[in-house]
């Protein structure tokens, strides 16, 4: 069973660093894509950025370019989304999402189960 | 603001039939790129529910259906369920933009 299994809920104030996980197990790690997903509270979805983990070559949303780096480690299965200093506007859930089909045009699947990320004061 | 355009919200009584439309324009449904749809289960992570258009995944119920013509695709459900009521994302891709979502629509089984 492809599972992509992410890391727990975060509680920071502005201006600090993060890193959040997404571990995969269950296909080939190097043979797929994979996407980060952000969500407001109470809003829609908005794609932020993808990572082909063979080579970790990184293309991101301009919404989010130079605002946060995507990055993978091989050697434990696992992707991550990481801010180097946050803002309180970044409070969301985030999500990591397998990708299927073209490149151009991925099709999400599996998703992780998110993790909310609270930026406060 | 979302480059895909869909309804807040949509409603309807169990075993009725109900519509979700996403339009977009000629930069991305408009130019030829496949559209997704993604179930959103309140308080749960997205799933994928009809892929390139039409397709759905195994153990997604035949209720479920999805098409595309020119720059808008729908999503239908028939026959619905209590279990149906949660949000709904369409997606795809834009040429200026890279991979785009829908606002997303509630739906609301009455």
């Amino acid at each position: 069973e492809v599972q992509l299994v992410q890391s727990g809920a975060e509680v920071k104030k502005p201006g600090e660093s993060l890193r959040i996980s997404c571990q995969t197990s269950g296909y080939s790690f190097t043979s797929y894509w994979i996407s980060w997903v952000r969500q407001m509270p109470g809003k829609g979805l908005e794609w932020m950025g993808r990572i082909d983990p063979s080579d970790s070559y990184t293309n991101y949303s301009p919404s989010f370019q130079g605002h946060v780096t995507i990055s993978n480690d091989k050697s434990i299965r696992t992707a991550y989304l990481q801010w180097s200093s946050l803002k309180a506007s970044d409070t969301a859930m985030y999500y990591c999402a397998r990708h299927s089909g073209s490149g151009s045009n991925p099709i999400f699947d599996p998703w992780g189960q998110g993790t909310l990320v609270t930026v406060s004061s | 603001q979302s480059v895909l355009t869909q309804p807040p919200s949509v409603s309807g009584a169990p075993g009725q039939r109900v519509t979700i439309s996403c339009t977009g324009s000629s930069s991305n449904i408009g130019a030829g790129y496949d559209v997704h749809w993604y179930q959103q289960l309140p308080g749960t992570a997205p799933k994928l529910l009809i892929y390139t258009n039409s397709n759905r995944p195994s153990g997604v119920p035949g209720r479920f259906s999805g098409s595309k013509s020119g720059t808008s695709a729908s999503l239908a459900i028939t026959g619905l369920q209590a279990e149906d009521e949660a949000d709904y994302y369409c997606q795809s891709y834009d040429s200026s933009l890279s991979v785009v979502f829908g606002g997303g629509t509630k739906l609301t089984v009455l």
